[in-house]
C-alpha cells in the first residue's frame, strides 16, 4: 500500500535509447510532479500536473515528454538518452491549493552509459 | 522569483546535542516555507512547514523550525540529535511565477550525528 511508487527502481541503459519511467498514487491527490536529483543533490522541477492538464514545464529538453492518463498516474519519456540525463529521478503529489506539503516516491537511478 | 540558501553543506553534531540546520530565504509576498528529509536511497519525507501563525512550527520526529522574518530565516531544530537523525534535509519554499505554484528547493544540509 506504497503511497507513491515508482518502476522501474533501477534503470540502465545506452546512449541514445528511448526509456520510460512510471509513477502511480494513491493518495487521491490531484497534483503530481517530476523531480531530477543529480550527483551533487541538486533537486530541480521539471513537470507538474494538475488533474491530468501540464502546468509547469521547466526548461526541460523537448526529449523529455511527460504524459498523464489519469489522476492517479504520471509517466516520464526520455527519447535519445544522453550521458547528462544520468540522474535519480523523483516522482511526487500534493493536494490543496495553498501550500500543501509533497509526498515523494522511492526514485528512479537511471544511468546512461 | 523566491529562493532559499542553506549555508553549510554538513552539519556535525553529538549525539544527545541539540542540532540547527540553518535556511534562509528571500521572497515577495508571504513565505511558505517547509522542511524535507532524505534517507539515503530514499524519496524525500515532509518534516514541517510554515504558512502563518506561530512562529515556532512541530513537526514529525521531534523536529521543529523556528520562522523569523526580520532575519529571514527558518532554521530547523532538534533539542537532542540521534545518531538516526543523520540525513540529508532539504529546505524549500513555494513560488508562485503565474499563478500556479511550484517548489524551490535548497541545496541541502548533510547532518551527521555522532555515537
Amino acid at each position: 500500500d506504497t503511497a507513491v511508487s515508482q518502476t522501474p527502481k533501477y534503470l540502465v541503459t545506452q546512449m541514445g535509447n528511448d526509456k520510460s519511467i512510471k509513477c502511480e498514487q494513491n493518495l487521491g491527490h490531484d497534483t503530481m510532479y517530476w523531480y531530477k536529483q543529480d550527483s551533487k543533490k541538486f533537486l530541480k522541477i521539471m513537470f507538474s500536473y494538475n488533474n491530468k492538464e501540464l502546468i509547469i514545464n521547466e526548461t526541460v529538453p523537448n526529449r523529455f515528454s511527460p504524459k498523464s492518463p489519469d489522476k492517479a498516474h504520471l509517466n516520464l519519456h526520455i527519447n535519445s538518452l544522453e550521458l547528462g540525463d544520468s540522474a535519480v529521478y523523483f516522482c511526487a503529489s500534493s493536494q490543496g491549493r495553498l501550500a500543501p506539503e509533497q509526498f515523494f516516491g522511492p526514485g528512479t537511478r537511471l544511468t546512461v552509459l | 522569483a523566491q529562493s532559499v540558501a542553506q549555508p553549510e553543506d554538513q552539519v556535525n553534531v553529538a549525539e544527545g546535542n541539540p542540532l540547527t540546520v540553518k535556511c534562509t530565504y528571500s521572497v515577495s509576498g508571504n513565505p511558505y516555507l517547509f522542511w524535507y528529509v532524505q534517507y539515503p536511497n530514499r524519496g524525500l519525507q515532509f518534516l514541517l512547514k510554515y504558512i502563518t501563525g506561530d512562529n515556532l512550527v512541530k513537526g514529525s520526529y521531534g523536529f521543529e523550525a523556528e520562522f523569523n522574518k526580520s532575519q529571514t530565516s527558518f532554521h530547523l531544530k532538534k533539542p537532542s540529535a540521534l545518531v538516526s537523525d543523520s540525513a540529508l534535509y532539504f529546505c524549500a519554499v513555494r513560488d508562485m511565477p503565474s499563478g500556479t505554484y511550484k517548489y524551490i528547493f535548497g541545496t541541502g544540509t548533510r547532518l551527521k550525528v555522532l555515537a
